[in-house]
């Protein structure tokens, strides 16, 4: 019974297109992140939210947005899409932002930019 | 920037054997080191915490941290070839940078 739900599972998507992957949480946590896995490069931190509000940003691109329309929800927009943003992308959350907190991991969007 | 390595890169054993990993990190002022256990297409699960310099230990697994050395290794015993997946080392630091991940282990059992 996944708690948090990503879709969707898999996206193709064209150089220059716009996707948004969508995430929602139902652990009833504070926090909430988007980290990337690449082919060959560990997983690495996008963004956290808590309480709906961004609090750290660790993406270089604008083109990487996230939205939050509810606590339990946090979209992932992505515009201008090149092939080096294919990767898997996982939402988690946490109880609250605190560094001995346990972050739980969605099962993941894969996308691939053609 | 935290940096985390892990050791082996893969590692295959026979069912019923230890399985050692290796992770050290960068920065002494880490937070609570964490490792993850990932399978094919799967997000990663969280298997155990430290926080404190020496040893915990949670069912089969023992994990042991050093922080002078900057090292935390897991000991996986009497592994099961349902033990077979990717292990991620995690070091959680300054709040911006989120976790902080490694590479990896490859961990495979067989019957």
């Amino acid at each position: 019974d996944p708690k948090i739900i990503q879709k969707p599972k898999y996206l193709v998507a064209v150089t220059g297109s716009e996707k948004i992957l969508i995430c929602e949480q139902y652990l009833g946590h504070n926090a909430m992140y988007w980290y990337r896995q690449s082919a060959k490069k560990p997983l690495e931190f996008m963004f956290s939210y808590s309480y709906q509000k961004l609090m750290d940003n660790q993406t270089a691109s604008s083109r990487f947005q996230p939205q939050s329309s509810k606590k339990n929800h946090l979209d992932l927009q992505i515009t201008a899409l090149k092939p080096d943003d294919s990767a898997t992308y996982f939402c988690a959350s946490s109880r609250d932002r605190g560094g001995n907190t346990e972050v739980f991991f969605g099962k993941g969007t894969r996308l691939t930019v053609v | 920037q935290e940096k985390v390595q892990q050791s082996p890169e893969s590692l295959i054993v026979p069912e019923g054997a230890m399985v050692s990993l290796n992770c050290s990190f960068s920065d002494s002022a880490s937070q609570s080191i964490w490792w993850y256990q990932q399978h094919p297409g799967k997000g990663p699960k969280a298997l155990i915490s430290i926080f404190s310099n020496g040893n915990k230990k949670e069912g089969r697994l023992t994990v042991y941290l050093n922080r002078a050395s900057l090292h935390v290794s897991l000991h996986i015993k009497d592994s099961q070839p349902s033990d077979s997946a990717v292990y991620l080392c995690a070091v959680s630091g300054n709040y911006a940078q989120g976790l902080t991940f490694g590479l990896g282990t490859r961990v495979s059992v067989f019957p």
